[in-house]
């Protein structure tokens, strides 16, 4: 398998701008993770599916985001309108199915996004 | 609430030395799982160790060692003989058995000294 996918690798966009970060997780896991990394706050999980479902998604800043999983190959995540504060890496993570407590995420490469 | 931290923002070590990274938590789920994982420079996020909470042994892999004081509510992570290559940020994180969720401390930047 070729691993987490995330698109784009890189995203600059301007202010005010749609911004649609998207994964592919590693096929048979129905666990999917969206996360956020900055320097002040770490890695912070935005929200996470099971089966497709969002289980939890209290970790998404604000209502200018938000994020789908219509089928079990591909979740994207949508900033609408897109601030500077926003700038960050986005993190796509996917595990397997099985006891969740000692299954590890597999995490895709990352999207760095830039708005300015 | 579930919770994990890592205070320490950065660290040192010479190499060839041990390092201990510190990693506490809090769970009111009597299942779960704490990770290790290390991000080098280059960003991507490497899994190196795996500690289940009815584990009765510490987990060990090569180099890496987690040292679990479970009533401590603490997960140590150890590192032998410190390679220049273990330079990087490692982030400590547990997962609920209940609910599936993962979460991360803050991170710890390790830097080893030749």
């Amino acid at each position: 398998d070729a691993g987490v996918i995330q698109s784009p690798r890189h995203e600059v966009t301007e202010m005010g701008q749609e911004v649609t970060l998207r994964c592919k997780p590693i096929s048979g896991h129905d666990y999917l993770f969206w996360y956020r990394q900055t320097m002040m706050r770490g890695l912070e999980l935005l929200i996470y599916f099971n089966n497709n479902v969002p289980i939890d998604d209290s970790g998404m800043p604000e209502d200018r985001f938000s994020a789908k999983m219509p089928n079990a190959s591909f979740s994207t995540l949508k900033i609408q309108p897109s601030e500077p504060r926003d700038s960050a890496v986005y993190f796509c993570a996917s595990s397997p199915r099985g006891r969740t407590m000692n299954t590890e995420a597999f995490f895709g490469q990352g999207t760095r996004l830039t708005v300015v | 609430a579930q919770k994990i931290t890592q205070t320490q923002p950065g660290m040192f070590v010479q190499e060839k030395e041990a390092v201990t990274l510190d990693c506490t938590y809090d769970t009111s789920d009597p299942s779960y799982g704490l990770f290790w994982y290390k991000q080098p420079s280059s960003g991507e996020m490497i899994f190196l160790i795996y500690q289940g909470s009815y584990d009765q042994q510490n987990a060990t892999e090569g180099r890496y060692s987690l040292n679990f004081q479970k009533a401590r509510k603490s997960a140590n992570l150890v590192i032998s003989a410190s390679q220049l290559g273990d330079s990087a940020m490692y982030f400590c994180a547990m997962r609920e058995g209940n609910t599936g969720k993962l979460i991360f401390g803050q991170g710890t930047t390790l830097q080893v000294k030749p």
